[in-house]
């Protein structure tokens, strides 16, 4: 079946520097979202990506589309504390409703 | 203000107790979904339904059923046949027409007692 791969699993990161992470696939999607969930709550939508080689960007955080459409990856510029949470990429391939969700990556920001 | 609502946010389960967690939304959706998430794990889809009284399994249906009798609510009923029910439950909406995209509710938490 579809899978994903998110990476990094967790990062640590003094406030101020600049986080990348991303996602890749064992088949091609023609949607990529990336969410952000906060302890105890539902994740919520950050980016929705859905053309190949697509740069999109929202405030602070910016994600792109590979051109491949296997792949995405999302960066986050001058972090600050409240970024702090888990970040989810998924994707749909064509025809489908249904979203495969990579394993997410902890995002830990020291003051 | 338009959204899911997912409630209770904390439910506990006897052995052999089967349990309901509502879902509602009004965005006007016409899809919903239920999945499972637990920790350290992305989301694994439950059950979805593309319109009313209509519904299909996902990748780990068993020991769950759902009802779709309104647009608007998407019922998800863990029954004693699930072993390992502990677990935090999202439900998610979208549109059927491009672009999908899948908003969530704020969960719930399943304990079994």
């Amino acid at each position: 079946g579809q899978q994903l791969n998110q990476s990094p699993q967790s990062m640590f990161i003094q406030e101020g520097e600049d986080v990348s992470m991303n996602c890749t696939s064992s088949s091609i999607f023609n949607t990529w979202l990336w969410y952000k969930q906060e302890p105890g709550e539902g994740p919520v939508l950050l980016i929705a990506l859905y053309k190949a080689g697509e740069l999109t960007s929202n405030g602070r955080l910016t994600a792109q589309f590979g051109i491949t459409r296997k792949d995405s990856f999302l960066n986050i510029s001058a972090s600050i504390p409240s970024d702090v949470g888990i970040y989810f990429c998924a994707g749909r391939g064509d025809s489908s409703y249904k979203l495969i969700f990579g394993s997410g990556t902890r995002l830990l920001v020291r003051p | 203000d338009g959204g899911i609502t997912q409630s209770p946010k904390y439910l506990f389960r006897k052995e052999g107790q089967n349990v309901t967690l509502s879902c509602e939304q009004n965005l006007n959706h016409d899809a919903m979904y239920w999945y499972r998430q637990d920790p350290g794990q992305g989301l694994r889809l439950i059950y979805y339904s593309q319109i009313v009284n209509d519904f299909q399994k996902g990748d780990i249906a068993e020991g769950y059923s759902v009802s779709r009798e309104k647009k608007e609510s998407f019922p998800l009923t863990v029954t004693s046949a699930q072993k390992n029910p502990t677990a935090f439950y999202l439900c998610a909406s979208s549109t059927l027409a491009a672009p999908k995209t899948q908003y969530f509710g704020p969960g719930t938490r399943l304990l079994v007692l």
